[in-house]
């Protein structure tokens, strides 16, 4: 069955860094559209990232563009996102899930991001 | 930008009765292919958002069929017939038509009464 398992999460001060890992299973992780989707507490979801089947394929809502960097490593069935000056306001839980045919049909289990000095 | 507005922001409801949220869209969300990218999702308190509709009416494996999803063009609804005490949560709707930026709906928190 398919399953998505996210790490990295912690607490980092504003502008640090931090490396979130998604590891997938379970399905041909080569086909198919990865994203990364935020909740900040109490709040809802935010797409904040994707990447295609080809690498040249991404996109970055306005939020974190210049600041987060996706990444596959089809070798290791896993999808990254490189987080660096980060906010407070990137306080979020972070899920990855997989992008099928213009839908979200699976989700990790989320990482818990928090920025604060 | 696509804007997604769902209402109400709170549905509280009695169990065995039915509940009604609608997912208004700026735009058509009808592609160039005759498909409408507009997908449900289900959030319980503490877990993960689990998707139950997809591509307007579609349900996905093991959702229950008092879930139903309806609409056209820009109006879309999510109906739960005979609301059970493992339905609250809150509810998301999803646009996957326009690209690259594929939005979400700010949410309905469903509650027993």
């Amino acid at each position: 069955q398919v399953q998505l398992v996210e790490s990295g999460g912690g607490l980092v001060k504003p502008e640090g860094s931090l490396r979130l890992s998604c590891a997938a299973s379970g399905f041909s992780f080569s086909d198919h559209f990865m994203s990364w989707i935020r909740q900040a507490p109490g709040k809802g979801l935010e797409l904040i990232s994707y990447i295609g089947i080809s690498p040249n394929t991404k996109y970055y809502a306005d939020s974190v563009k210049g600041r987060f960097t996706i990444s596959t490593d089809n070798a290791k069935n896993s999808v990254y996102l490189q987080m660096d000056s980060l906010r407070v306001e990137d306080t979020a839980v972070y899920y990855c899930a997989r992008l099928t045919f213009s839908s979200l049909d699976y989700w990790g289990q989320g990482t818990l991001v928090t920025v604060s000095s | 930008d696509v804007v997604m507005t769902q209402s109400p922001l709170s549905l509280p409801v009695t169990l065995g009765q039915s509940a009604s949220i609608s997912c208004r869209s700026s735009q058509s969300l009808v592609n160039s292919y005759g498909n409408t990218h507009v997908s449900w999702f289900h959030q319980r308190p503490g877990q993960s958002p689990r998707r139950l509709i997809y591509k307007v009416s579609n349900r996905d494996s093991g959702v229950p069929d008092r879930f139903s999803g309806s609409g056209s063009g820009t109006d879309f609804t999510l109906k739960i017939s005979r609301v059970e005490a493992e339905d609250v949560g809150v509810y998301y709707c999803f646009q996957g038509t326009h690209w690259p930026q594929l939005t979400f709906g700010g949410g309905t928190r469903v509650e027993i009464k």
